[in-house]
């Protein structure tokens, strides 16, 4: 069963305007933790941002904010003013497990075109 | 930069070979995970070693094994490759907590080409 879902293969969005760039998880676990990174052509991961499932404020990082609504299950990413750099494959992941161990599950990737 | 660094950075092996592929984690970090990318996919989580232990694993065959160093530094071997292993392998080195914020920082990966 598909436990990271992202339901858009690719997006485009204009140089300095927002975009929300969907997923949704599904897990029974309590304690749980979500990612988005960012995967540029040179096939680095950079992480963007974190949030717990405890956390009750939404994620902030510069730019990034995580829409996260738990009784849905979803943590969108949201780009503000978007940059011709933002241009990139970008995926959700869901941390599971504790500290005897751990696994990242990630999505299958948006893949943001940003537009001058 | 994230400190993680992998080798090589390209390899080309042919079908039925072995290869081995090499990560040095970020300093400090105890906790290595690998994953394997295939083209146009998302990474999955082939396993992960804490303290030189395997500590966790996916969905992948005993051909995929690995270890990892008293200086957390970690290998991911496969045996008897097959066309489908051709993928980007990634490792990510984070430091096992109490705390519940554990970040993985990764490597710039290894592209393996199996004809």
């Amino acid at each position: 069963a598909q436990k990271i879902t992202q339901t858009q293969p690719g997006m485009f969005v204009q140089e300095k305007e927002a975009v929300t760039l969907d997923c949704t998880y599904d897990t029974s676990d309590q304690s749980y933790g979500l990612f988005w990174y960012k995967q540029p052509s040179s096939g680095e991961m950079i992480f963007l941002i974190y949030q717990g499932s405890y956390d009750e404020q939404n994620a902030t990082e510069g730019r990034y904010s995580l829409n996260f609504q738990k009784a849905r299950k979803s943590a969108n990413l949201v780009i503000s003013a978007s940059q011709l750099g933002d241009s990139a494959m970008y995926f959700c992941a869901m941390r599971e497990g504790n500290t005897g161990g751990f696994k990242t599950i990630f999505g299958a990737g948006t893949r943001l075109f940003v537009k001058a | 930069e994230t400190g993680v660094t992998q080798s090589p950075t390209h390899l080309i092996k042919t079908r039925g070979q072995q290869v081995t592929l090499r990560c040095s984690s970020q300093s400090g970090h105890n906790t290595v995970s690998w994953y394997q990318q295939a083209l146009g996919q998302g990474p999955q989580f082939i396993f992960q070693y804490y303290r030189e232990e395997e500590n966790g694993r996916g969905n992948f065959p005993p051909r995929f094994s690995g270890l990892q160093f008293p200086n957390y530094s970690s290998e991911l071997n496969v045996n008897a490759l097959e066309l489908d292993d051709s993928a980007l392998y990634l490792c990510a080195s984070s430091l096992l907590s109490l705390s519940d914020r554990v970040s993985e920082y990764f490597g710039p990966g290894t592209r393996l080409l199996v004809l």
